[in-house]
């Protein structure tokens, strides 16, 4: 595997459900982010992790809670989430250390809430 | 603070004309610019970054981009677009922020459409 992986690629759920979202890098970088993107709006910032440490949550909702076990994997716990949650969910990976390092996206996980 | 501004929501050429993608940002010093591609429900590309290097910048699939700092605009170019070049567009401008590490501000991507 290189990059950035997410599974699952898509999964609907139920608005009782819970699930979680799971995203690895094979990049040894060091800081690890979840965005949502929604049908015509721009891109959200949700969750921020240094050295796996959360270093910014974007007012997100309390039914989304990430989990940085170690600076290779990020997870997002999904539970008793609304049909306007649905959105395709990037992860990111970047090394910290200069602006000039860049974000590696992953493929996403296109989540849909019945 | 940082922001980014791509001036058009949707842009559309013909197959084998010329591409043209605006984006202007704001910083108060010399910013780290970055140009992504996103085909449809797919992550996000990145297709070229301005480290300062040099002002004019080339990227992967023809396109390239400048940096002009007296309009604060990083437009990015392609000289002939191709079908497969239909896709959403985003301008990326970063910042480095001490104790919080890379912060990353993001255009409202601009779809271009590309007609046979």
């Amino acid at each position: 595997e290189t990059g950035v992986t997410q599974t699952p690629r898509h999964l609907v759920m139920g608005m009782t459900n819970k699930k979680s979202l799971k995203c690895e890098q094979h990049l040894g970088h060091n800081a690890m982010y979840w965005y949502k993107q929604s049908a015509k709006k721009p891109l959200e910032l949700m969750f921020v992790y240094n050295f796996k440490e959360q270093t910014e949550n974007n007012s997100v909702p309390s039914r989304f809670s990430p989990e940085c076990p170690n600076s290779s994997h990020l997870f997002l716990h999904l539970h008793t989430l609304q049909p306007e949650d649905s959105a395709l969910y990037l992860c990111a990976s970047s090394q910290v250390g200069s602006a000039y390092n860049e974000q590696f996206f992953g493929p996403g996980t296109r989540l849909t809430v019945l | 603070a940082q922001s980014v501004t791509q001036l058009d929501s949707h842009v559309s050429v013909s197959e084998g004309t010329p591409v043209l993608l605006r984006c202007n940002y704001s910083s108060s010093y010399s910013p780290s610019l970055f140009w992504y591609v996103q085909h449809p429900n797919k992550g996000l590309q990145l297709l070229l970054k301005y480290t300062s290097a040099a002002t004019l910048v080339k990227g992967i699939n023809g396109f390239e981009a400048e940096f002009k700092k007296s309009e604060t605009s990083f437009h990015l170019t392609k000289p002939s677009a191709h079908m497969s070049d239909a896709a959403e567009y985003f301008c990326v401008v970063s910042d480095l922020v001490a104790n919080t590490g890379n912060q990353f501000y993001f255009g409202t991507g601009t779809s271009l459409t590309v007609i046979p």
